[in-house]
């Protein structure tokens, strides 16, 4: 399978601040990244799909301004929570895939908490 | 739309025994793929096992197995000679074919491995 990371792992902040989150595909190029939100317990929802080069397209319901996705390169992705709230408390988890027919195994990263206090 | 459904929120079984677990998926489509994702306490999401819908063979990997049944809709996961570490969170997940496909995850089950 793929070797994919996140950075940070933990992260607190103040609420109003923003917090950038980063994806990395660290051996194949991922022409498509996925990012989800889990709550404790519970399944995985998925907020959008970034494809490299193109602007995000997002779930209904996420609201593209709060959570701003630029996937400039083949094997980087990143998420900014802007103004976070400590609603948007929660655990940040990527995934990505080769992006090839026949190969649309999702691969995930190891996640991101995020507390907003 | 396609649905996944785990009906048994937790399940327990112990350790060396074999454990089913559940799942059944709802759609119109004829080709796609479905998977065994397993999440442990720490949280990372892992791949168990993938099914392509066309392959009549169920996939296996190690002590983990499926038994895919298209007509009924229903992608069941065996662990044999269950082990402590198997304790986790499973989900099972549908995918369309396509490059952007997304996948459609079920609620998930917790099993936990008794010593």
């Amino acid at each position: 399978g793929a070797v994919v990371s996140q950075h940070p792992s933990w992260v607190i902040c103040k609420s109003g601040t923003s917090v950038k989150i980063e994806c990395r595909s660290l051996d194949f190029q991922a022409t498509t990244m996925f990012w989800y939100r889990q709550f404790p317990k519970q399944s995985l929802m998925l907020m959008a799909t970034s494809n490299e080069g193109s602007k995000a397209t997002y779930e209904q319901g996420v609201e593209k301004d709060k959570f701003l996705i630029n996937h400039a390169s083949l094997t980087l992705s990143t998420l900014t929570v802007t103004s976070a709230h400590p609603e948007d408390s929660s655990f940040y988890i990527c995934s990505v895939t080769p992006g090839v027919a026949g190969q649309e195994t999702q691969y995930f990263g190891p996640g991101t908490r995020l507390l907003v206090l | 739309a396609q649905t996944v459904t785990q009906s048994q929120p937790e399940m327990s079984v112990q350790e060396a025994e074999t454990v089913t677990l559940s799942c059944t998926y709802d759609t119109s489509e004829n080709n796609y793929y479905l998977f065994w994702y397993k999440q442990p306490p720490s949280r990372q999401m892992i791949l168990v096992i993938r099914q392509e819908a066309y392959k009549q063979q169920n996939a296996t990997e190690n002590r983990f197995s499926v038994n895919f049944q298209k007509a009924a809709k229903s992608f069941s996961l065996k662990i044999s000679d269950s082990q402590l570490g198997d304790t986790a969170m499973y989900f099972c997940a549908f995918m369309k074919p396509g490059a952007n496909s997304k996948l459609t995850f079920g609620k998930g089950i917790t099993l936990s491995v008794r010593p």
